[in-house]
């Protein structure tokens, strides 16, 4: 069973703060992913990585960053945290095509 | 652009009865559709696939039909339990695309006793 461990459950942040969201998968995929959640939104893609040290922008990068130094890390990283990225973060890591992802229990942050 | 749709925020259902989900794309070169299951402070978990060769795949309770023509997708529980009770979110992905899954806004489904 692939899992998908996310560091914190719940995290509150002050504005203006620089956040670190771990993320770590025992499993070999290549592929992972972070989302974020928002009620009426569903699931938005913040970035994604297909190999260690690379990494693509998804659908709503701006404000945020990545980094994947090791194949079973990849970290998302809000520089400077504002009260428009309060939300549940949820990573993922895939098999590719054709495969699901198999997510992490999320992270629900709120900046304040 | 939402690539993938579902319209109804949320639905309710009788203990026993059919919940049906429905789900839309726009996107043609989508080749693989899933739907997620998603209780509140979890991650989704998968529930059932179709690839884009089938129009019906059927796992248990659950069964997922796929209309190419209409770009319509449904999830059909039957019969709905209480458990049942989640955020249900489609998901599509084109091999062009490198299986990057994009989803939709998500349905929440009670089912109620």
């Amino acid at each position: 069973d692939v899992k998908v461990t996310q560091s914190s459950r719940y995290l509150v942040k002050r504005t203006g703060e620089k956040v670190f969201l771990e993320c770590v998968q025992d499993m070999d995929h290549e592929n992972m992913f972070w989302y974020r959640q928002d009620p009426g939104l569903g699931l938005r893609l913040i970035y994604f990585s297909y190999d260690v040290k690379m990494k693509e922008k998804g659908d709503i990068p701006e404000g945020y960053s990545v980094s994947r130094e090791k194949k079973e890390r990849f970290s998302l990283i809000l520089e400077s945290a504002s009260t428009n990225q309060t939300s549940m973060y949820l990573c993922a890591t895939g098999g590719g095509q054709g495969y699901g992802y198999t997510f992490g229990s999320g992270t629900r942050l709120t900046v304040v | 652009d939402q690539q993938v749709k579902q319209n109804s925020p949320s639905l309710s259902v009788q203990e026993g009865r059919i919940s049906i989900l429905n789900c839309d794309y726009t996107n043609s070169m989508f080749d693989y559709f899933l739907w997620y299951k998603k209780y509140p402070a979890e991650g989704p978990t998968f529930l059932i696939s179709i690839s884009s060769i089938k129009d019906k795949n059927e796992d248990g309770r659950f069964t997922v039909f796929l209309n190419k023509s209409a770009k319509h997708l449904s999830l059909h529980i039957v019969p709905s339990q209480p458990g049942d009770s989640a955020v249900y979110f489609c998901a599509a992905s084109a091999e062009n695309q490198g299986g990057k899954l994009i989803f939709g806004q998500g349905t929440e489904l009670s089912v109620k006793p």
